[in-house]
């Protein structure tokens, strides 16, 4: 399921550390998952995707883990930099152009 | 351009007054999105174009919302009698066909 609100949930994590940001998915049936980046004032950025026959896809850094039995998604960020402070955002698609957000992650990394 | 361009950045109005914003995508982009985004939370779909039409405007939420994209291009959103609850930042993206979606920055609006 997803919640909103104005309080977003925050993970602080040591700057070199690895950070986890996780995500629970609607029900709806969705081929494709997205993780995408967001920083003050600016639009959502694509950081990595997955499509749903898969369980694991590696980027620069980062890593997507899909569990589809428990409609789980998480983001691993390896040996998190200052730069990487932000709000984390999953998306799913469910069709071939709309995509839906969950709540956001923020991440503050510690110097 | 180099990237999704959104204008105004701020746009501050009164209750009931009538606001447009513009979006100019990424060239040779023919697919456009309006998202809107409201404090602490993700993005919420608003419409679709692909080229001149819009396929999809099952996202905007009253009839005071409006969207346009005459040429397949720059699009512009218009929103009428604005509301207080109308209040938030509305993102445009763009994509070629059903690839990565590209956003822009944003056009924060505020009705007082």
């Amino acid at each position: 399921g997803e919640s909103v609100g104005l309080h977003l949930p925050t993970l602080s994590v040591q700057e070199g550390d690895n950070s986890i940001i996780n995500c629970a998915y609607s029900n709806s049936p969705s081929d494709y998952f997205i993780w995408y980046k967001q920083e003050s004032g600016k639009g959502p950025q694509f950081i990595i995707d997955i499509r749903s026959n898969m369980d694991k896809r590696q980027g620069q850094r980062v890593t997507v883990l899909l569990n589809k039995t428990v409609k789980h998604l998480s983001l691993q960020i390896a040996a998190t930099q200052p730069g990487d402070s932000a709000v984390y955002f999953c998306a799913e698609n469910n069709s071939s152009y709309k995509l839906i957000f969950g709540s956001g992650t923020r991440l503050l990394v510690r110097p | 351009g180099a990237g999704v361009s959104q204008t105004p950045s701020n746009k501050v109005t009164e209750k009931g007054k009538y606001v447009e914003l513009r979006c100019d995508p990424i060239s040779g982009h023919t697919a456009l999105y309006w998202y809107r985004q409201s404090l602490g939370q993700g993005p919420e779909f608003l419409i679709y174009f692909q080229g001149t039409g819009a396929a999809d405007d099952s996202g905007l939420p009253n009839d005071r919302f409006f969207a346009v994209r005459p040429e397949g291009s720059v699009s512009t959103l218009k929103i009428q009698r604005t509301e207080r609850g109308d209040s938030a930042v509305y993102l445009c993206a763009s994509s070629r066909g059903a690839g990565e979606l590209f956003f822009g920055e944003g056009s924060r609006l505020t009705v007082l």
